[in-house]
């Protein structure tokens, strides 16, 4: 079974500028979330996707950040403009959910952004 | 609110000794309770996972760890550690209902001696 998937990798922009990541879940998984992980810290949620409709954009700086699910499969988020406090890895993950509940999230390999 | 505490931000073991990370939670109900683990740069991989049941969870990696609701923890132990454990290790809970939203701990930070 494939895992989840993102790109790029890395990135590297200057402040100011725009830029966006991909994500592509674990098949057959409705549930798809964007978290921000700062050096140092545990990952923080910033949407969480169920199907294509937002669960919870709480904590998104929706001033800057924005993302989208239009298909309910892959994802994008997109940081327009860019700041130095952006600087930060950006991981996906994906969970099945049934009636019974959301299970277990399962996680991309990251985008590791610096803003320069 | 949820809120997930990870007393030890670095810990420093032998290789072949016993390890027990630690992890303390806040939550109003029976959370689900999970462990995860972060190589350098890596996303992060389930160890494993409490949902109900029997209090004793084993994981991967010969990892395990108990839930103990009277103190609210969640800690994490392997009885011989392997230079190939050192990583980052994440301790979360997560909604058993609603948006099923996690909520992470800081982080210990695991280094093996040789």
């Amino acid at each position: 079974e494939a895992g989840v998937a993102q790109s790029p990798r890395y990135k590297i922009i200057e402040k100011r500028q725009s830029v966006a990541f991909w994500c592509n879940p674990i098949s057959g998984h409705a549930t798809l979330y964007w978290y921000q992980q700062i050096l140092g810290q545990g990952p923080k949620l910033l949407i969480q996707f169920q199907n294509n409709g937002v669960v919870d954009d709480s904590q998104l700086p929706k001033d800057r950040f924005s993302a989208e699910r239009l298909k309910g499969v892959d994802s994008t988020l997109k940081i327009q403009p860019a700041k130095l406090e952006d600087s930060a890895v950006y991981l996906c993950a994906s969970s099945f959910t049934s009636g019974r509940g959301t299970y277990e999230q399962y996680f991309g390999p990251g985008t590791r952004l610096t803003v320069t | 609110a949820q809120s997930v505490t990870q007393p030890d931000i670095h810990i420093t073991v032998s290789e072949g000794a016993s390890l027990e990370l630690r992890c303390n939670y806040s939550y109003g109900a029976t959370p689900y309770l999970f462990w995860y683990v972060q190589s350098p740069g890596q996303g992060l991989q389930l160890l494993l996972k409490y949902f109900s049941g029997d209090t004793l969870v084993q994981g991967i990696k010969g990892f395990e760890a108990e839930f103990k609701r009277s103190q609210s923890s969640f800690n994490l132990r392997k009885p011989s550690v392997h230079w190939s454990d050192a990583a980052e290790y994440f301790c979360a809970v997560g909604a058993a209902s609603g948006t099923y939203k996690y909520i992470f701990g800081t982080g210990t930070r695991l280094k093996v001696l040789a």
